[in-house]
């Protein structure tokens, strides 16, 4: 398995909180990812890095910001916890193209829950 | 923008049938297209890869072909087993610019396999 772990696993808070997910890789790759599962909407992309200080957005990022200081490390933010932010979250990582193959691994996800 | 169907919903078959789980994507420009498995409540396992210039790849009793131009991709397992019993999910990558290696995601087939 990719060296990959997110915490917490599992979190509730409260509407209106500051809410942040740990990302961490032990595989050195250059693209990490915030994906957030919902029923009905399969996987979307919150926020994604393609080295350290450089991000973007992704479908999904109203509500998130995200900041990577480190290779190793991907945060995700939610600046002000809101009940349609109850999700599961997955972390992925891959590697860029220029090095040839590009398989994502992820990590095993934090569900959150806003009341 | 990329979209993925992926078609059953859902399937449930006995022990022992060979399956054929589907996937389309809208463009064709894709670097390489990614198979997964997700277990409930857990992360999302890589099952098999498939480059832009690869027809197919085999990994034990699972098959993943690819056809390019008309924006499919077939995921075939053999011999069915209980524990094959999972949510399997297709993913395809964007060939670079400015997606810079981001999946999109079909929403899945949740497959049963009863004994």
């Amino acid at each position: 398995d990719a060296g990959i772990t997110q915490s917490p696993r599992h979190k509730v808070t409260e509407t209106g909180t500051p809410v942040t997910l740990r990302c961490h890789q032990t595989e050195n790759h250059r693209y990490m990812y915030w994906y957030r599962q919902d029923p009905g909407h399969g996987l979307r992309l919150i926020h994604y890095s393609y080295g350290v200080k450089d991000t973007d957005k992704g479908e999904v990022s109203d509500g998130y910001s995200v900041s990577r200081s480190k290779t190793e490390d991907f945060l995700l933010t939610l600046e002000s916890a809101t009940s349609s932010q109850t999700s599961v979250y997955f972390c992925a990582i891959s590697e860029s193209q220029d090095r040839g193959v590009t398989e994502a691994f992820f990590g095993q996800g934090t569900r959150l829950t806003v009341v | 923008k990329q979209e993925v169907t992926q078609i059953p919903a859902a399937l449930s078959v006995p022990e022992g049938e060979n399956l054929v789980l589907n996937c389309s994507f809208t463009d064709s420009a894709i670097y390489n297209l990614q198979w997964f498995r997700q277990d409930p409540g857990k992360g999302l396992t890589s099952l098999l890869l498939i480059q832009s210039s690869q027809r197919e790849q085999t990994s034990g009793r699972l098959n993943a072909s690819l056809d390019k131009s008309s924006g499919r991709s077939t995921l075939y397992i053999a011999a069915s087993q209980p524990g094959d019993s999972a949510t399997y999910l297709c993913a395809v990558r964007p060939w670079g610019g400015s997606t810079l290696g981001r999946l999109y995601f079909g929403r899945g087939t949740q497959l049963t396999v009863w004994p």
